[in-house]
């Protein structure tokens, strides 16, 4: 089945530790997301890619990066996690970038920072 | 203010109840309406996408738009207990504009 995979679904790093999260998917879709889920909040779009375009969110830290090597893989890199960075991050893609295409989200990875 | 405010329950209903889940919002220039669906542990799915004013229906669910009081409303009937999880709703401007979610109501059926 097409789909959207993330892993780890759980992870833990320690306080300024690089971490670096993954999201692959078989849909072949051009749009990528990542968002950031904090408990019982909205989703917050972090960046997304369209092909190899990256766009940036203008509220997104700098502690975020991000990496699409290929249509496939997309990776979010968090260069010193600190405690507020504790959420759920959410890949999801789509087949073009706006509201007329359904998003597809991955179940997410769940960070924990000690 | 948020732009999108969403109450976040729980709201807990028997099942077969009718279920009425709601949103308001600020942004005056939001066009497309959805609602989806989030398990728990799992990431959210949409069910329910509406343009403009009026009224769109998908078997057991009804999505409502009222631009004139920016007020959105999924209703569900028959209620089940699969139908626990947490509604989002979202919105965009249109064109290639980010989706504008809101937190969230969580919502139990009881068996």
């Amino acid at each position: 089945d097409a789909m959207v995979i993330q892993n780890p679904r759980y992870q833990v790093t320690q306080f300024g530790k690089p971490v670096t999260l993954s999201c692959s998917q078989t849909l072949n879709h051009n749009v990528m997301y990542w968002y950031q889920q904090k408990s019982s909040q909205a989703p917050k779009l972090l960046f997304h890619y369209y092909d190899k375009d990256f766009n940036n969110e203008a509220d997104t830290p700098d502690n975020f990066q991000s990496r699409r090597p290929n249509t496939s893989f997309c990776f979010l890199d968090i260069r010193s996690p600190g405690l507020g960075d504790a959420a759920m991050y959410l890949c999801a893609t789509s087949p073009e970038f706006g509201i007329y295409y359904e998003q597809y989200f991955g179940p997410g990875t769940r960070l924990t920072v000690t | 203010q948020k732009e999108v405010e969403q109450d976040p329950g729980p709201l807990s209903v028997p099942e077969g109840a009718i279920v009425s889940l709601n949103c308001t919002y600020s942004n005056s220039a939001f066009q497309y309406f959805m609602w989806y669906r989030q398990y728990s542990r799992k990431g959210p799915e949409l069910l329910m996408y509406t343009y403009s004013s009026g009224n769109k229906e998908d078997g057991r669910f009804t999505a409502q738009v009222d631009k004139s009081s920016k007020y959105i409303s999924l209703f569900i009937r028959d209620s089940q207990p699969s139908d626990s999880a947490t509604y989002l709703c979202a919105m965009s401007e249109g064109g290639r504009r980010a989706l504008t979610f809101g937190s969230g109501t969580r919502l139990q059926v009881q068996p």
